[in-house]
């Protein structure tokens, strides 16, 4: 079964600390990695899709990489307007369904 | 281009009532998605609807049922709402392109069963 951990569960930095969230997988056959921001009461907020491993996607403070386990989303120098949580998801081959993690709650303190 | 809209926002229920939830994807998106959100359980996914046919399902009880028309326009149903149906509903419409697969959410639809 497919399967997402993401960690941590909740992170708090100050405004300019830079630092990971981590999205570890299990999956039959990856036909992609997703990465999606959701504020509170709102749908989630595509970032990116990430397709093979050693694959990099960036979009102004944040970054993504991808590995045969896992996926990073690293944050440079983030602003208080960076916070939300940060949902991971992976697609297998021949499934339409995302299969998602519990989320990463960041909050980024002024 | 417009996003992924959802009708209603919001919607209380009493227990044992139905309801229906709609939404229209994103302009030229074919396929439409629909899952469930709570606290405890996270994004779950319901079905998959591409050019009117339900492609995948989810583990959930027949109780939730959707379909699509022929605009890609979809509506999902819950029948003999439960307190456990109390959740936000997102649509999600995707497009596979010459660079991949991407797929957007609406804002949803917060149903809330008293």
């Amino acid at each position: 079964e497919d399967q997402v951990t993401q960690s941590p569960e909740a992170l708090r930095l100050q405004e300019g600390e830079s630092s990971s969230l981590n999205c570890s997988y299990t999956v039959s056959g990856l036909r992609g990695l997703f990465w999606y921001r959701q504020d509170p009461g709102k749908g989630p907020e595509f970032l990116f899709t990430l397709y093979s491993a050693g694959e990099e996607k960036e979009k102004e403070r944040l970054k993504a990489t991808l590995t045969k386990k896992e996926s990073f989303l690293h944050i440079t120098a983030p602003k208080p307007e960076d916070s939300a949580t940060y949902l991971c998801a992976v697609q297998a081959w021949g499934a339409q369904k995302l299969v998602f993690g519990q989320g990463t709650r960041l909050t980024i303190n002024p | 281009k417009a996003g992924v809209t959802q009708t209603p926002r919001y919607l209380i229920k009493t227990r044992g009532q139905q309801v229906t939830l709609s939404c229209s994807p994103i302009s030229g998106h074919r396929s439409v998605s629909w899952y469930q959100q709570t606290p405890g359980q996270g994004l779950q996914f319901l079905f998959e609807y591409f050019s009117e046919t339900q492609r995948n399902k989810g583990n959930f009880p027949g109780r939730f049922s959707g379909r699509q028309f022929s605009n890609s326009r979809s509506e999902m149903n819950v029948s003999t709402l439960e307190l456990g149906d109390s959740a936000l509903y997102l649509c999600a419409s995707s497009l596979v392109t010459s660079g991949g697969y991407e797929q957007y959410f609406g804002p949803g639809t917060r149903l809330t069963v008293t």
